[in-house]
This record gives structure tokens, C-alpha cells and sequence, in this order.
């Protein structure tokens, strides 16, 4: 079964600072999709970034970019020039074909003005 | 911009009833799911939904639970006789295709009293 796994179950930041979320996960599938999804506290799950295990290449979108390492099974998102708006639960998640996504238990993100 | 509803936000609903959580995913959209998230607590996949069955379940999704597209757009989720424990935000999603992501509704409060 496919397990992610997220070690930190908050950080902080400092506003305009950087801050990088931790995930890993566990599949025996060489074809995989991976997700950042951001839930405020309006409780909607908001993309944030997406990765395909068979791209090389990090995903980044605008402030937001991943470290994608998939010998060690890792996903971590770095999120740069962190704003107050960035304050919100972060989940990882795993998704394989058209099977249901797996999510982190996720990192609550604390931004300091 | 195309978005996932559900209805209703809030449903408060007594012990031993039965609820019908409602989601009308995106019009194109061929999957769809139901997750679920207790109060703090990571996001938890229930059902995934292709071609008018169910094509995975979790452990979680027992006899109690069932899912229905009735009608082409609507898809809900049924919970009979809940139980306290059920009290939770229940998340509907949809993706177009087995590799992009899943676009969640806003989710529906279920409180159980």
C-alpha cells in the first residue's frame, strides 16, 4: 500500500523568509504523480503543485518549488519569500492512475509578520 | 472557472439518521471521490467512483456508506444510521483524466449529535 509520511507537523516561518516542508512516501510504482495541496482556514484544498515521477525536472510554480528525489522517495516543497497568505495546513500527496489519491497527515505552516 | 460544489456546507444531523452529502463535480470530469477529514486530522479517502462503479474503497467505506451518481452530474455520498464518530468534513473531488489532480469542493460539515 502506498503510504506518505509528513515528519513535521508544524513550522514556522518569518515573513519574505524560506521554508521547506518535508514528505516522503512509499510505492513499488515507477509511474506516479505527486501533489502539494494547501488547506486555509477556509477548509478547501487548494493545489498548490504538482510533479510526474517520470520528469527529471523539479515542478515550480511562481514562489513555490519542489525538491523531487526519487531514488530516496522524497517530495519536499520550498516555498520562498513567504508571505502572511502562505499561513495554512499543507498536504502531501500520491497519486497512481485513477486510484485515489494518498495524503500526508499534513504540516501546519505558521507565517510571523 | 469550472469548480466542484457541494451541498450543503453544514448539515447537523442526529445520531442513528441517515445523511446524503451532495457534489456536483466539474462537467467533463470522469472520476470522482469522496474523502474525508476529522477535525484536525489528515484527509482520508473513502471511495474513488469511474464509469458508474466504484473502483476502490477504503476500509473505512463499510456497509454504512454508499455512492450514487443518479442523475449524470450529481454524485453523493450516503451515510446511514451515523454515529458520533462520523462527525467529520467530507470532501468531494474530481480529476479528468488518470494523471492531472483532483479539484475538491469546499466540503460539507457533517456534525453528528
Amino acid at each position: 500500500a502506498q503510504t506518505v509520511t509528513q515528519s513535521q507537523p508544524e513550522m514556522s516561518v518569518q515573513e519574505a523568509e524560506t521554508v521547506t516542508l518535508s514528505c516522503t512516501y512509499d510505492t513499488s510504482e515507477s509511474d506516479y504523480y505527486l501533489f502539494w495541496y494547501k488547506q486555509p482556514p477556509s477548509r478547501q484544498m487548494i493545489l498548490v503543485i504538482r510533479q510526474e515521477a517520470y520528469k527529471q525536472q523539479n515542478a515550480t510554480e511562481n514562489r513555490f518549488s519542489v525538491n523531487f528525489q526519487k531514488a530516496v522517495k522524497s517530495f519536499s516543497l520550498k516555498i520562498s519569500d513567504s508571505q502572511l497568505g502562505d499561513a495554512a495546513m499543507y498536504f502531501c500527496a500520491y497519486g497512481y492512475n485513477n486510484n485515489d489519491m494518498r495524503f500526508g497527515a499534513g504540516t501546519r505552516l505558521t507565517v510571523k509578520p | 472557472e469550472p469548480e466542484v460544489t457541494q451541498t450543503p456546507s453544514h448539515q447537523v444531523t442526529q445520531m442513528g439518521q441517515e445523511v446524503i452529502l451532495r457534489c456536483v463535480p466539474i462537467s467533463n470530469h470522469l472520476y470522482f471521490y469522496w474523502y474525508r477529514q476529522i477535525l484536525g486530522q489528515k484527509v482520508e479517502f473513502l471511495v474513488s467512483f469511474y464509469n458508474n462503479e466504484i473502483s476502490e474503497k477504503s476500509e473505512i467505506f463499510d456497509d454504512q456508506f454508499s455512492v450514487e451518481r443518479p442523475d449524470g452530474s450529481n454524485f453523493t455520498l450516503k451515510i446511514r444510521s451515523t454515529k458520533l464518530e462520523d462527525s467529520a468534513m467530507y470532501f468531494c473531488a474530481s480529476r479528468d483524466r488518470e494523471d492531472t489532480e483532483a479539484f475538491f469542493g469546499q466540503g460539507t460539515r457533517l456534525t453528528v449529535v
